[in-house]
């Protein structure tokens, strides 16, 4: 099975600024995918952005982007100009082959004003 | 595009009773997958289908739980008989084609079993 962490349950961020989500991964497949999910407090669901492990630059998606880094297994999410509506839980989501998504234990982001 | 459609929104049940949910993927998407979120476990991958064929059910507690895809447009989760351990919100997803294409989620269930 797939080892995901999200080593921060919380995190503080002030309006405006950047923040960084980490995610790492344990995987020995050489070809994977990677996903980051918002879920706000209305429980939905949505996805953000997907990087594939063999695409040449950092996947951005807006104001999302993503610091892939392969040789040490981790997708860290970046969120610039945070906004008071990211106030979320974010999950990362690496999946290999056939199998599905396997989503970490998330980091719950608060956007302080 | 309608996304995901999963009913009901809020289900509660007494323990014993037999509860149905209910999904309707996005149209052409050949990849199911249904979810449970809890406070304690996360989100958990219940079993997925490609193309109406259970894939892998590994992820299904146990034997009260059941799921079908009759056909592309439509899949039961069932939980006979439930138990207040069962409670959590579950979801379903569908996707283009299971791999690196993103899941879209429906609003979930939340279930309640007292």
């Amino acid at each position: 099975a797939q080892k995901i962490t999200q080593t921060q349950p919380g995190m503080f961020v002030q309006e405006k600024e950047a923040v960084t989500l980490d995610c790492t991964y344990d995987t020995s497949d050489p070809s994977y995918g990677l996903f980051w999910y918002k879920q706000p407090s209305s429980g939905e669901m949505i996805f953000l952005i997907y990087q594939g492990s063999y695409d040449q630059q950092n996947a951005t998606e807006g104001r999302y982007s993503l610091n892939f880094q392969k040789a040490r297994k981790s997708a860290n999410l970046v969120i610039s100009a945070s906004q008071l509506g990211d106030s979320a839980m974010y999950f990362c989501a690496p999946t290999t082959g056939r199998r599905a998504l396997t989503f970490g234990s998330g980091t719950r982001l608060q956007v302080q004003p | 595009d309608a996304g995901v459609i999963q009913s009901p929104r809020h289900e509660v049940t007494e323990m014993g009773q037999e509860v149905t949910l209910r999904c309707k993927p996005i149209s052409g998407h050949d990849y199911l997958f249904w979810y449970r979120q809890t406070m304690m476990r996360g989100l958990e991958l219940l079993i997925y289908f490609n193309n109406n064929v259970p894939i892998d059910d590994s992820g299904m507690p146990e034997d009260r739980f059941s799921a079908k895809m009759p056909n592309a447009s439509f899949s039961t989760l069932k939980i006979q008989p439930s138990e207040p351990r069962d409670s959590a919100v579950y979801f379903c997803a569908s996707s283009l084609n299971g791999y690196n294409s993103p899941l879209h989620f429906g609003n979930g269930t939340r279930l309640t079993v007292t």
